[in-house]
């Protein structure tokens, strides 16, 4: 089954600086990778996500890209804020394979701490 | 909101008890994903469903269990709890047919503490 390591574990910038979160896939068949943030207490709620035909995504201060060839997808928040502050999920799914044949398989997350 | 219920919000509950948690996904969607959280975990995969039917079975144990009514709500059963058990339960919904896409959106969970 798939596989798929997210690093680092903890990280810790200061506000205004930039987050790098990084994530490995194993499944070559995987074609869809969100990104969940998770506040404490709270669900995980989708911020972005991209489709492997495309090779980079931006919404507002958060990017994603993707690279199929090393199966990897990073995960950039520009500009960091106190209320970035959370613990990042990445995740991928295989190709459709039938109906209700899609299931994340979530990296272990990374907390974010953005220090005033 | 997403769209996706689940209750109760709060349950305590002595070791060896059973509980209910319930989920109703949100309107469409056809797949239920159960989702267990312990303290600075991250999500253990339990199950899913998908109209009605099991479709992938996670590190679900066996005092546990689930199942999808016809109106597509589900529900999860853990029995003989265990302190360890005590982990917030995440229940999640996708439209997962071809054209949908397969964004999964979580409901808000359920805390279990077994005392």
């Amino acid at each position: 089954g798939e596989n798929v390591e997210q690093h680092p574990s903890t990280l810790s910038v200061q506000e205004g600086d930039s987050a790098v979160i990084k994530c490995t896939y194993s499944d070559s068949a995987s074609n869809y990778f969100p990104w969940y943030k998770q506040e404490l207490g709270k669900r995980p709620q989708l911020i972005i996500d991209i489709r492997s035909n495309v090779g980079e995504k931006k919404d507002q201060r958060i990017a994603v890209t993707l690279n199929k060839t090393a199966k990897h997808f990073s995960l950039h928040i520009t500009e960091t804020q106190p209320e970035d502050s959370a613990v990042y999920f990445c995740a991928s799914t295989e190709a459709y394979s039938g109906a209700g044949s899609y299931q994340l398989t979530f990296g272990k997350g990374t907390k974010l701490s953005v220090i005033p | 909101d997403s769209g996706v219920t689940q209750t109760p919000k709060h349950l305590i509950t002595a070791t060896g008890q059973r509980v209910t948690l319930r989920c109703s996904p949100r309107s469409g969607d056809l797949s239920v994903y159960w989702y267990q959280q312990s303290l600075d975990q991250g999500l253990q995969f339990l199950i899913q469903y998908y109209n009605g039917e099991e479709r992938a079975k996670g590190n679900i144990l066996e005092r546990f269990s689930a199942q999808q009514f016809p109106d597509l709500h589900s529900e999860l059963n853990l029995s003989s709890l265990e302190l360890g058990d005590s982990a917030l339960y995440f229940c999640a919904s996708s439209a997962s047919y071809r054209d949908s896409g397969n964004t999964i959106y979580f409901g808000e969970g359920s805390w279990l503490t077994v005392v």
